[in-house]
């Protein structure tokens, strides 16, 4: 299996634009991730979906960030519009609880630096 | 509150000279404990999972061991290419959270 995929591995923007990040979990896994890390507060969870349905946004930051799971093998993060204090990496791990897969895999990330 | 305590911050060792790192956490029921290597520039490449106290994982010079309050990973007579920040994260039971801690910078000099 390829791992988890995500795109770009990195972006660089001006802020006010819109910014998608993607992610392909791994084959089979139906639980999907999306954190975010910066060297002040580590790894902070952003939003999680289980079967493409999302449980709990609640660490989203605001209404700027939202994301989408259209199906089992992609989902975006998008930030619209940008700002500097979003610079950090972003991301996304896959799992499959239930088939008895509780280990989170992640992706490789997307490097965001918002200017 | 659930939580996740990792020490020390950062680790400076001699090549060969073997360690241990601490997970430190409080959680109301624990579904699992997990390791993770994370190199710079990338993202957490996952080592154990440990379910139960008394459980021990080894995997070349790692060993991960877990207790009911605490987890540690041992390294064996540690190389360069050790170097890494070591992450812990714990899976409360009754939900689908995982709480990390804030991670071990290890650097193994020659």
């Amino acid at each position: 299996d390829a791992g988890v995929i995500q795109s770009p591995r990195h972006e660089v923007t001006e802020m006010g634009q819109e910014v998608t990040l993607r992610c392909k979990p791994i084959s089979g896994h139906n639980s999907l991730f999306w954190y975010r890390q910066t060297m002040m507060r580590g790894l902070e969870l952003l939003i999680y979906f289980n079967n493409n349905v999302p449980i709990d946004d609640s660490g989203m930051p605001e209404d700027r960030f939202s994301a989408k799971m259209p199906n089992a093998s992609f989902s975006t993060l998008k930030i619209q519009p940008s700002e500097p204090r979003d610079s950090a990496v972003y991301f996304c791990a896959s799992s499959a609880p239930r088939a008895g897969e509780e280990t989170q895999y992640f992706g490789p990330g997307t490097r965001l630096l918002v200017l | 509150e659930d939580q996740v305590t990792q020490s020390p911050e950062a680790l400076r060792l001699q090549e060969g000279e073997s360690s241990s790192l601490n997970c430190s956490y409080t959680v109301s029921g624990l579904r699992g404990l997990f390791w993770y290597r994370q190199d710079p520039g990338k993202g957490p490449e996952f080592l154990f999972t440990l379910y139960s106290a008394g459980e021990e994982k080894e995997k070349e010079r790692l060993k991960a061991t877990l207790t009911k309050k605490e987890s540690f990973l041992h390294i064996t007579a540690p190389k360069p290419e050790d170097s890494a920040t070591y992450l812990c994260a714990v899976h409360p039971r009754g939900t689908y959270k995982y709480i990390f801690g804030t991670g071990t910078r290890l650097k193994v000099l020659a």
